[in-house]
């Protein structure tokens, strides 16, 4: 049973607070993870990129990533409105031959 | 660079009609995928080609939607008769390995009625 699984939320958060998105998932051997934004009515735009543990951080958005924990978070720092939308986190799963995706997190930041 | 590129953006047709949607990877890219996106489901993988090859069509629903890749630059999926329970976001993506990140086209939102 593959599974990436993610809160459907909606998560709110005020604007210029801290959202932490989180992504839990099923195989110890998994090495690519990936985040995607999808505004409502477009299409997922990859976000974020990491394959070891620990922290990747680029510009507001920050990837952590626990492999003996497995899970990968998003953090966005100084949240603004215009982050509002779902985030899917892509996993490569063992037995799998692609990526698997999450269902996403809502993300609401209000002004 | 060109990104993926998808075509119609929007479809409206009649319940028995057939559909065909187009998509054009980014060039070099080897792998193409077809996604079907819903509320309820999210987003399902269809099928994916690698070198214009079908590797897993698993997802495909049903007899009635077929997919082909004739060229590295050209990819169609067919659904042959539509139903409005087809009716949903498509969308194709390419990267250039299986678990390298994948880019999205805009979409096709198909409404089938």
């Amino acid at each position: 049973q593959k599974e990436v699984e993610q809160n459907s939320g909606p998560l709110s958060v005020p604007e210029g607070a801290i959202a932490s998105l989180n992504c839990t998932y099923s195989d110890r051997g998994s090495q690519s993870f990936f985040w995607y934004r999808q505004y409502s009515g477009k299409s997922p735009e990859l976000i974020m990129s990491i394959y070891s543990n620990g922290d990747k951080e680029d510009g507001r958005f920050t990837a952590q990533l626990n492999k003996a924990s497995q899970y990968v978070s998003l953090l966005i720092r100084d949240s603004q409105p215009s982050d509002s939308a779902t985030y899917l986190c892509a996993v490569n799963l063992s037995g799998y031959s692609t990526l698997t995706f999450g269902k996403g997190t809502m993300l609401l930041v209000s002004p | 660079d060109a990104g993926v590129i998808q075509s119609p953006r929007h479809e409206v047709t009649e319940m028995g009609q057939e559909v065909t949607l187009r998509c054009k990877p980014i060039s070099g890219h080897d792998y193409l995928f077809w996604y079907r996106q819903t509320m309820m489901r999210g987003l399902e993988l269809l099928i994916y080609f690698n070198n214009n090859v079908p590797i897993d069509d698993s997802g495909m629903p049903e007899d009635r939607f077929s997919a082909k890749m004739p060229n590295a630059s050209f990819s169609t999926l067919k659904i042959q008769p539509s139903e409005p329970r087809d009716s949903a976001v498509y969308f194709c993506a390419s990267s250039s390995g299986v678990y390298q990140p994948q880019h999205f086209g805009d979409g096709t939102r198909l409404s089938i009625l």
